[in-house]
């Protein structure tokens, strides 16, 4: 099947680490993402990491991947109230590399 | 701004009409991409263009369509609208240099079907 799957929800106090995990389909998946969507908003997308590697960071964020599992996380680290939002994580499947399949969703609340 | 840009950005109709979401892709990208996101589906994807010629379908209805133009602009039409239909609609578009592309979205349509 097609489903990439997230929790629902995270709330995390401001300041601390979040952990925000997805279990994606595909094993042969070229790329995966994870988008920021605000209330209202459209999607931002925040990074991707290419099948070939384990991690990536770019300033608050660092993707892991663990292709054995199928497992992506995206860690934000010193989460600031700005940072609530819904975030996805999508793969690129290797059958169709310009479709998208997104996961449900994880509504992240930022709390002072 | 991603730099892709959808009109209207709101829209509400009633049950069997017909609809038509305009996207603009960034400049430069040859490839437009179209995205349902509702409450029981999620975000699905539609279906993709690629210089004026259809290029891959993913859930689409038959009663919907979708077709791109010489300047690279998109509309997505939808028909014999039913309550169902009820979403936002997210256009993306991207340079299509092969597996390094990315995607950038707009900031959606929401349609409201009554």
């Amino acid at each position: 099947g097609e489903d990439v799957e997230q929790s629902l929800f995270l709330s995390v106090r401001e300041g601390d680490s979040s952990v925000i995990n997805c279990t994606y389909t595909d094993s042969s998946s070229t790329y995966l993402y994870w988008y920021k969507q605000e209330p209202g908003a459209g999607l931002q997308l925040l990074t991707y990491i290419f099948s070939n590697m384990d991690m990536k960071q770019d300033q608050r964020l660092t993707v892991l991947l663990n292709k054995k599992d199928k497992h992506l996380s995206l860690r934000i680290a010193d989460t600031q109230t700005g940072d609530s939002a819904i975030y996805f994580c999508a793969e690129s499947p290797s059958y169709n590399t310009d479709k998208l399949i997104f996961g449900t969703g994880t509504r992240l609340q930022v709390f002072p | 701004d991603s730099g892709v840009t959808q009109t209207p950005k709101h829209l509400i109709t009633a049950t069997g009409q017909r609809v038509t979401l305009r996207c603009s892709p960034r400049s430069g990208d040859l490839s437009v991409y179209w995205y349902q996101q509702s409450l029981d589906q999620g975000l699905q994807f539609l279906i993709q263009y690629y210089n004026g010629e259809e290029r891959a379908k993913g859930n689409i209805l038959e009663r919907f369509s979708a077709q791109q133009f010489p300047d690279l602009h998109s509309e997505l039409n939808l028909s014999s609208l039913e309550l169902g239909d009820s979403a936002l609609y997210f256009c993306a578009s991207s340079v299509d240099r092969g597996k390094t592309d990315t995607q950038y979205f707009g900031p959606g349509t929401r349609l409201t079907v009554l």
